[in-house]
């Protein structure tokens, strides 16, 4: 059974840090691309990153790009999502999604998610 | 970024009923759209991928169609366990996005 389990969320001011872990299991992790989503309270989803297999190549939002660093850990199957310079709009629940196609690259369309981590920026 | 734009926002609806939700891309994405369904605290749940095609035991009930520009997902014969948002998503290009959704209530 797939099971993506996220951690790392919490309440940070604007401008801080912070780094979210997504721990995966019950599928071969190398052998598929990661991403993450996020959606604000009571809002839509919005994709903010993705990691192809092998962890070589990235891919982001333009909301993010330059502050979101995605990076994978294949021998410890977890993803990482490193953020920096948080503003109030990162204001979220983070979920950890597997997408579907299984290679290197991402296809962009998800069948395995995770339950989410809240990540909260306030002063 | 391709706009995603579903239609209503909000539908209601009784069991039984027919439904279906309209999604509309602000350029061509062929057939590369998917379907989710949320219901509040959960995460989304994959339905349909490549616009039409039923992502393994999710309920024939359910079905997409569409291509280029405009896709709908019909639920036949609306169940009590259907009441929740539905997301399109287009992944013809990356950075993909996800329509507004479309929340369907009693």
């Amino acid at each position: 059974e797939v099971q993506l389990l996220e951690s790392g969320g919490g309440l940070v001011q604007p401008g801080g840090s912070l780094r979210l872990s997504c721990e995966a299991s019950g599928f071969i992790f190398s052998n598929y691309a990661m991403n993450w989503v996020r959606q604000a309270p009571g809002k839509g989803l919005e994709w903010v990153s993705a990691v192809s297999g092998s962890g070589v190549s990235t891919f982001y939002a333009d909301s993010v790009k330059g502050r979101f660093t995605v990076s994978r850990d294949t021998s410890k199957n977890t993803l990482f999502l490193q953020m920096s310079s948080l503003r109030a709009e990162d204001t979220a629940i983070y979920y950890c999604a597997k997408d579907r196609r299984l290679g290197e690259l991402p296809e962009g369309f998800f069948d395995y998610w995770g339950r989410g981590t809240l990540v909260t920026v306030s002063s | 970024d391709i706009q995603m734009t579903q239609s209503p926002s909000t539908l209601s609806a009784s069991v039984g009923d027919r439904v279906t939700i309209t999604c509309r891309a602000s350029q061509s994405i062929s057939s590369w759209l998917a379907w989710y369904q949320q219901k509040p605290g959960k995460a989304p749940k994959l339905l349909i991928y490549k616009a039409s095609n039923l992502e393994s035991g999710v309920p024939s009930r359910f079905s997409g169609s569409g291509s280029g520009t405009e896709f709908t997902l019909t639920i036949s014969g609306l169940q009590p366990d259907d009441f929740a948002t539905y997301y399109c998503q287009q992944y013809q290009m990356s950075s993909w996005t996800f329509g507004q959704g479309t929340k369907v209530e009693i």
